[in-house]
């Protein structure tokens, strides 16, 4: 089956504008999360879904950054007035629940802010 | 703070020698353990946990609490080996959330 799809690959925006990255995650998977991966740094949690629950977004960085998942499924996270530190691989997992399941993640996008 | 500290960057062995793969920690509780892999154009993913005790493609990994330590071991590497690999943390108090903590990775290379 179809493995955790993100879209675009790759994204190159200029500073101040904003952006929408794009996670589909596999068929049934109930919880999603999104980390980034800046350069030299290691993968940095932003956001997780489960279900109907109240999403946790103790690591948003910022304001500018929120996100969605619409019918339990697709996630769109959101970049608002982009800054160059934003530059990073931005990464969606899936997982089937919340428990000690696999997280079986996307190939990311990168995302450069010029 | 939970913090997964890999103190090489990079490694570089031979084929057919031993690699051992740091991974520290530090969490007061009684943390689960992954290590993650991601091979060249490749997207990551799982190689191991601590709780399954498996050994998967001739890697190991044994949880030692007590120097607060998850080493990825292997006896004789092979040039498919060579990839990025990441140590993760699951607190154990997380709840139903099962955001990873991750090291910096370290990247493995084997030369033939």
């Amino acid at each position: 089956g179809a493995g955790v799809s993100q879209s675009p690959s790759n994204k190159v925006t200029e500073k101040g504008k904003d952006v929408e990255l794009r996670c589909d995650p596999i068929s049934g998977h109930t919880a999603l999360y999104w980390y980034r991966q800046s350069l030299g740094q290691g993968l940095e949690f932003l956001i997780y879904f489960q279900g109907n629950s109240a999403p946790d977004k103790s690591g948003l960085p910022s304001d500018r950054f929120s996100a969605e998942r619409t019918g339990g499924s697709v996630s769109t996270l959101t970049i608002q007035r982009t800054q160059q530190e934003d530059s990073a691989v931005y990464l969606c997992a899936s997982s089937r629940t919340s428990g000690s399941n696999e997280q079986f993640f996307g190939p990311g996008t990168r995302l450069t802010v010029l | 703070a939970q913090r997964v500290t890999q103190p090489e960057k990079l490694l570089s062995v031979f084929k057919g020698a031993p690699v051992e793969l740091k991974c520290n920690y530090s969490y007061s509780g009684s943390p689960e353990l992954f290590w993650y892999v991601q091979y060249s154009r490749q997207r990551l993913q799982l190689l191991l946990r601590h709780i399954s005790r498996e050994s998967i493609k001739g890697f190991t990994a044994d949880l030692n609490k007590g120097e607060t330590s998850f080493h990825l071991k292997k006896p004789f590497a092979q040039e498919e080996d060579s990839a990025m690999y990441y140590c993760a943390l699951i607190p154990s108090r997380a709840g139903n959330n099962r955001k990873l903590i991750w090291g910096l990775g370290t990247s493995l290379a084997v030369n033939p």
